[in-house]
């Protein structure tokens, strides 16, 4: 059974930084690209960045470019997003999602939620 | 970017309806499109790829189609369990967006 499961969100100041954390079980975690995508509070969907399978190629939202890095270790099964330089406006819960070979993120995880007060 | 707009943002419905969603691309997308559905507190499911196509496990009483700038997502009886919000997304240009989903809730 493929499973997603984040850790590593919470309450940061504004201009903080934190580390979230995928752990990826289930399936072959080396053969996929993955991504993080954010649900601000009420609101609908954002995807902010992904991985290529080896971790050289890497893609990011406009929004983030420059404060978010996404990293994976094969090795460890796990997906990573650094974000720094946070604001207010990144205030939601973030997922890690699998693409599948149609880029369509076919299984996600249950979410972290990331709170940044000003 | 390309936007995506729903219609309509919320419908209410009974047990046992028929329920369409549509999707509205501010682009051609050809048939760059999914559907996921999400309830609360919890990560969205993949429902539908390539505008039509059922994902492996999904009940066969979603279905979607469309191709270009307009797609529909039809619910042919609506279960208890499918009281939740859906949303539509576009694989076909650089950054993918979604659209702003629309809730289905019981009437």
């Amino acid at each position: 059974e493929v499973q997603l499961v984040e850790s590593g969100g919470g309450l940061v100041q504004s201009g903080g930084s934190l580390r979230l954390s995928c752990a990826a079980s289930g399936f072959t975690f080396s053969s996929y690209w993955m991504s993080w995508v954010r649900q601000a509070p009420g609101k609908g969907l954002e995807w902010v960045a992904d991985i290529n399978e080896d971790g050289r190629e890497r893609n990011y939202v406009d929004s983030v470019k420059g404060r978010f890095t996404i990293s994976r270790d094969n090795a460890k099964n796990s997906l990573y997003l650094q974000v720094n330089s946070l604001r207010a406006e990144d205030t939601a819960v973030y997922y890690c999602a699998r693409e599948n070979r149609a880029g369509n993120f076919d299984y996600w995880g249950q979410g972290t939620l990331v709170t940044v007060s000003s | 970017d390309i936007q995506l707009t729903q219609s309509p943002s919320f419908l209410s419905a009974s047990v046992g309806d028929r329920v369409t969603i549509t999707c509205r691309a501010s682009q051609g997308i050809s048939s760059y499109l999914a559907w996921y559905q999400q309830k609360e507190e919890k990560g969205p499911k993949l429902l539908i790829y390539a505008a039509s196509t059922l994902q492996s496990g999904v009940p066969s009483r979603f279905s979607g189609s469309g191709s270009g700038t307009e797609f529909t997502l039809t619910i042919s009886s609506l279960q208890p369990e499918d009281f939740a919000t859906y949303y539509c997304q576009q694989l076909n240009d650089f950054p993918v967006t979604f659209g702003q989903g629309t809730k289905v809730e019981i009437k």
